[in-house]
């Protein structure tokens, strides 16, 4: 089973809102990650976590907040942000090891700031 | 610093033909490199993969190729049908890091 499950699949909201969104997976992973994707563009690597721990922060602002509850877990809290960061926003996960960690990809969310 | 050039940036095809796409990275200590496809609205989807270690891998009608010398690696889909139309990205990593420098992606169109 290599699924990743995210909620909510879209989400508007306003430039002073505060909202999350959710990534959980069952597969035993122990990395896992936030990616951003804009229209017809490659995914974009933002944060990664390596058991529970913040393993890279791609110099993400500060609106962008991630959170790492536990080993199957992963949030990513939203605040203040602006319509240029509406995007299709990726959860993913690897197992540990090399060489290579095949990333799995969950469906995403849509996120609309208006 | 690190970059993976993918060509070419659309492709069509008849129904039947077959598609290459090629990707070139800079990072000598590449030694993994996936290829993912996305249809529309959905997720990347790992379609192959291939190791420094391997020159050559398949999958049914999906074959990936890799030239550690000139740093290059194609993807070669044969008898190609309209399901698989979709984006598709190419990526390079290294052993002990986690990030995919992925490729800009090729707009893949079969004509039925």
């Amino acid at each position: 089973d290599t699924e990743v499950t995210q909620t909510p699949k879209h989400l508007v909201m306003g430039m002073t809102n505060k909202k999350s969104l959710k990534c959980e997976q069952h597969m035993g992973h122990r990395a896992m990650y936030w990616y951003k994707q804009k229209a017809k563009k490659p995914p974009e690597l933002m944060f990664v976590y390596s058991y529970e721990k913040l393993s890279i922060n791609e110099s993400v602002p500060s609106r962008f907040s991630p959170e790492c509850p536990n080993s199957s877990l992963l949030n990513l809290h939203l605040h203040a942000l602006q319509p240029e960061d509406s995007a299709l926003y990726l959860c993913a996960s690897s197992q540990e090891g090399s060489p290579g960690n095949t990333i799995y990809f969950g469906e995403g969310s849509w996120l609309t700031v208006v | 610093g690190e970059n993976v050039e993918q060509h070419p940036s659309t492709l069509s095809v008849q129904e039947g033909d077959s598609a290459v796409i090629k990707c070139t990275y800079s990072d000598s200590a590449s030694n993994y490199f996936p290829w993912y496809k996305q249809e529309l609205g959905k997720r990347p989807q790992l379609i192959i993969d291939i190791r420094s270690n391997v020159g050559e891998k398949k999958d049914q009608r999906i074959a990936v190729t890799l030239n550690k010398t000139a740093k290059h690696f194609s993807l070669h889909i044969t008898e190609t049908q309209p399901e698989d139309s979709a984006v598709y990205f190419c990526a390079a990593s290294t052993s002990g890091t986690y990030k995919y420098i992925f490729g800009t992606g090729t707009r893949l169109k079969v004509l039925a």
